[in-house]
């Protein structure tokens, strides 16, 4: 099974709101994920977990938060956002983190489109 | 550093036509190649891989692509497109030990009638 899920599917929020996203794998995967995908562009990544930890932060504003509570689990907290942040938000898994980290294919989940009002 | 240029951004191609999409990348070490498929409001699906090995990679869906070291390409084949291949397909690269998959502008193809 190479599936990633991403709950929730579409989300609205206001400038003032707290909200969070969820992704889900259960292929044993120990590398995840964050990207943002703006229309018509390829996904920019946001941040990398490998072996549950934080490896990669991409300069992303403080606004967004990434947690990961254990190794299938990888979260997105978001705080006032601005209407620019409005995108598809994409998580992905690949098999192994560390130095290994770009040996493999890395899994997609469906995302959740972010509207921010 | 690494990078993917994709230089065709749609092609338009008759159903049961054959089709290639064109994949060039920049890198001074050994590379990964993918090719991934995206529907309309859908997360990215691997279309297939070359990690080593055979130069030509078969994938799902009937897509094949070729790994062509001298020319710095991985294009993308399919001998006959359904309108169901309507999408946008990017090719990415990576290399052992880098965390980032550099993806290219992607390639909308518009399968018609």
């Amino acid at each position: 099974d190479t599936e990633v899920t991403q709950t929730p599917k579409h989300l609205v929020m206001g400038m003032t709101n707290k909200k969070s996203l969820k992704c889900e794998q259960h292929m044993g995967h120990r590398a995840m994920y964050w990207y943002k995908q703006k229309a018509k562009k390829p996904p920019e990544l946001m941040f990398v977990y490998s072996y549950e930890k934080l490896s990669i932060n991409e300069s992303v504003p403080s606004r967004f938060s990434p947690e990961c509570p254990n190794s299938s689990l990888l979260n997105l907290h978001l705080h006032a956002l601005q209407p620019e942040d409005s995108a598809l938000y994409l998580c992905a898994s690949s098999p192994l983190g560390g130095r290994a980290l770009g040996t493999y294919e890395q899994y997609f989940g469906p995302g959740t489109r972010l509207t921010v009002t | 550093a690494q990078s993917v240029t994709q230089l065709d951004s749609q092609v338009p191609v008759f159903e049961e036509a054959p089709v290639e999409l064109r994949c060039n990348y920049s890198s001074s070490v050994s590379v990964y190649l993918f090719w991934y498929v995206q529907y309309p409001n859908q997360g990215l699906q691997l279309l297939l891989k070359y990690l080593s090995g055979s130069t030509l990679v078969k994938g799902i869906n009937g897509f094949e692509a070729e790994f062509n070291k001298s020319q710095t390409s991985f294009h993308l084949r399919k001998p006959s497109v359904h309108i169901s291949d309507t999408a946008e397909y990017f090719c990415a690269v990576t290399s052992y030990s880098s965390y980032k998959l550099i993806f290219g502008s992607g390639t909308r193809l518009l399968v018609r009638p």
